[in-house]
């Protein structure tokens, strides 16, 4: 139980264009969704957080306008990187909280995206 | 403000020897600590949690003791398997701190057969 997955988990595109990375809960029900950042041999840096049905609350330093995150559902979050740049290429992954149960984060197997 | 400290890697370890691997942390509140793995190429995989002092927490052959007094929750294993290759992140979920999880620089361990 409690398995998250991503789609795609690669995915390359031309600078000046957006990217969407799914997120979904497949067996539970994700009241909150997080979302991190992971680049070469570093930890993981936390985005952003999204809660079903509100606006994603962002860390300081990531921009919301390029990192659009949507959390339509219970089961499925969006992070779309807009108009997307060699730097942004990097592993994201996201995590979700189930619902009732607030400690415990399942991660997603990330997704590649390489901006050229 | 929260944060998690690891020793700094690469660990590389011969088959069947024991393995620690150091985490200390910095919390204002109670947390609960956790050991994440990471296989190449993947996301992170839970590997155990302690939510309390005293707490141990073990899967697959490791452990890891919630330590208050020294702020501790080191991971060992006594005898650790080439697949056993992969970072590992020590991490902690304050509940002052909406349980978000604040995850150390992450330990990559080699073994070698």
């Amino acid at each position: 139980g409690a398995v998250v997955s991503q789609h795609p988990s690669r995915v390359i595109c031309k600078s000046g264009t957006s990217v969407k990375i799914e997120c979904r809960s497949l067996d539970f029900q994700a009241t909150t969704m997080f979302w991190y950042r992971q680049f070469p041999k570093q930890s993981l840096m936390l985005m952003a957080t999204s809660n079903e049905g509100s606006k994603a609350t962002y860390e300081q330093g990531v921009e919301k306008d390029k990192f659009l995150i949507n959390h339509a559902s219970l089961t499925l979050s969006t992070l779309t990187v807009t108009s997307a740049h060699p730097e942004d290429s990097s592993f994201y992954i996201c995590s979700a909280r189930i619902a009732g149960v607030s400690y415990e984060q399942y991660f997603g197997p990330g997704t590649r995206l390489t901006v050229t | 403000g929260n944060s998690v400290t690891q020793m700094e890697g690469p660990v590389t370890l011969s088959e069947e020897a024991f393995l620690t691997i150091n985490c200390t942390y910095t919390a204002t509140g109670y947390p609960s600590l956790f050991w994440y793995v990471q296989y190449p190429g993947e996301g992170l995989q839970l590997l155990l949690k302690a939510t309390k002092a005293d707490d141990k927490g073990s899967n697959k052959g490791f452990e890891a003791t919630y330590r208050k007094e020294t702020t501790s929750f080191h991971l060992e294993k006594g005898s650790v398997q080439v697949s056993d290759s992969a970072v590992y992140f020590c991490a902690l979920s304050d509940p002052d701190s909406s349980y978000k999880l604040i995850f150390g620089s992450g330990t990559r361990l080699l073994v070698r057969p």
